[in-house]
């Protein structure tokens, strides 16, 4: 079945710690985005990436890094630089040439 | 890319058509009219676009004005699983940003 996966679909971390938001897809798509979420918001984009080693920083992307080594792949990490991180989290993807994104099922992440 | 105005929420009873409306006045020549759905706690789900022809397939139509300031997204025969929050987005053809607003949230109800 191709798609994009996400994982996983809830997280839970302490303040001051790092953590990583896992995104693949199979779908060889070109682009992969991500976006945050608060409650009763639209998105925002925080990084995007249009080809393999190399990504864009978004409207919102202080505090989150990302890499893109794979085109199958492109993982967040929310630092603790990332002052109010508790969000929930879409990645996206995007093929070449086409205009329309494929969004994962997502990931609520809740800092305590 | 231009702003886009949508009602914040809108009803609709089962069986009926859902005629979601869309203002996007500073729409460019070369910017296409995209809508998105987002079923709760959900990824959104690309719908259709249009850049000034009117547009169907399996799951809507798209209205769009003469002077494309203007559009309505039409579900024919909502269901209540099309309860969601709608996004109007105006934006260029293989656009490096999609920018979702706050949408409208559609209830449909029994």
């Amino acid at each position: 079945d191709g798609g994009i996966t996400q994982s996983p679909k809830y997280l839970f971390r302490k303040e001051g710690q790092n953590v990583t938001l896992s995104c693949e897809q199979n779908l060889n798509h070109d682009a992969m985005y991500w976006y945050r979420q608060d409650p009763g918001q639209g998105l925002r984009l925080i990084y995007y990436s249009q080809i393999v080693n190399d990504f864009q920083k978004g409207d919102i992307a202080e505090g989150y890094s990302v890499s893109r080594e794979k085109k199958e792949s492109f993982p967040l990490t929310v630092t603790s630089a990332q002052k109010n991180p508790t969000a929930f989290y879409l990645c996206a993807s995007l093929k070449g040439g086409t205009d329309t994104q494929y969004f994962g099922p997502g990931t609520r992440l809740t800092v305590l | 890319d231009a702003k886009t105005t949508q009602p914040p929420s809108m009803d609709c009873a089962e069986g009926r058509a859902a005629n979601l409306p869309c203002n996007h006045s500073t729409i460019s020549g070369n910017e296409y009219v995209y809508w998105y759905r987002q079923i709760h706690s959900q990824g959104p789900q690309y719908i259709i676009h249009g850049l000034k022809n009117n547009e169907t397939n399996e799951m809507a139509s798209l209205i769009i004005t003469e002077d494309r300031k203007s559009s309505t997204l039409i579900l024919p025969h909502a269901t209540l699983r099309d309860t969601a929050v709608y996004y109007c987005i105006a934006a260029g053809y293989n656009t490096d940003k999609l920018i979702f607003g706050t949408g409208t949230r559609l209830q449909v109800f029994p």
